[in-house]
């Protein structure tokens, strides 16, 4: 079946610092990868998306790159600031198939100071 | 437009008790979703509408839930009787269905928060 690992947070930076959050997946298909964020008191909302090998899914200075052989999918941002503070959700869900039902990681919470 | 709604936004019960989530997915919208989210851990699908079709509902604890799209629009989620361990954030999301298309992006209501004492 299909399945989403990402690192356990919290991960505490001050602002402007690099952001990594690594995500690695399980599929028996061929999926389509996505970061979800959910800021405290809000909804999930979806950040970015890739839906093929080398794509790069990028919002709000956020990238990440659909990485077949490594099955990675990891988050990066150049230069956080307090407001992305937030729990970041790695997912996946099957393409080609009426069931497109997403498979979240367990989230990793960012904390930015200033 | 308007989003995913939902109601309540917070219930609390004894355990063994009954609760019903309500959801309206947004106008048009084919395809609705009902997540269970456990405190720190991310959304397990529970159930996945089509219209008024069931296509997934695998990981739905048929014993206790329950879950009905009538006319394909609004859906109800049920726990009967209710357990500890159903205490979580109950979230619908609703999308499109175009499988011409990689994806359908999903999107979420607010969640009903569910404690059950």
């Amino acid at each position: 079946g299909n399945s989403v690992t990402q690192m356990e947070g919290p991960v505490t930076l001050s602002e402007e610092a690099f952001l990594t959050i690594n995500c690695t997946y399980t599929a028996t298909g061929y999926p389509s990868l996505f970061w979800y964020v959910q800021y405290p008191g809000e909804g999930l909302q979806l950040l970015l998306k890739a839906t093929k090998a080398d794509d790069k899914g990028s919002n709000k200075g956020f990238e990440a790159t659909y990485r077949k052989e490594t099955t990675s999918f990891h988050l990066e941002k150049g230069s956080v600031q307090v407001s992305d503070s937030a729990v970041y959700f790695c997912a996946l869900s099957d393409q080609g198939t009426g069931r497109r039902a997403l498979t979240f990681g367990s989230g990793t919470r960012l904390q930015v100071q200033p | 437009e308007a989003g995913v709604a939902q109601s309540p936004r917070y219930k609390i019960i004894e355990k063994r008790q009954s609760v019903a989530f309500w959801c309206n997915p947004i106008s048009g919208h084919a395809t609705l979703y009902w997540y269970q989210q456990i405190l720190g851990q991310g959304p397990k699908l529970l159930i996945q509408f089509q219209n008024n079709g069931v296509v997934d509902d695998s990981q739905l604890p048929k014993d206790r839930f329950s879950a009905e799209r009538l006319k394909g629009v609004d859906s109800t989620l049920k726990i009967q009787p209710a357990k500890l361990e159903d205490s979580a954030v109950y979230l619908c999301a609703s999308s499109l269905l175009s499988l011409d298309r990689a994806y359908n992006e999903q999107f979420f209501g607010p969640g009903t928060r569910l404690t059950v004492l």
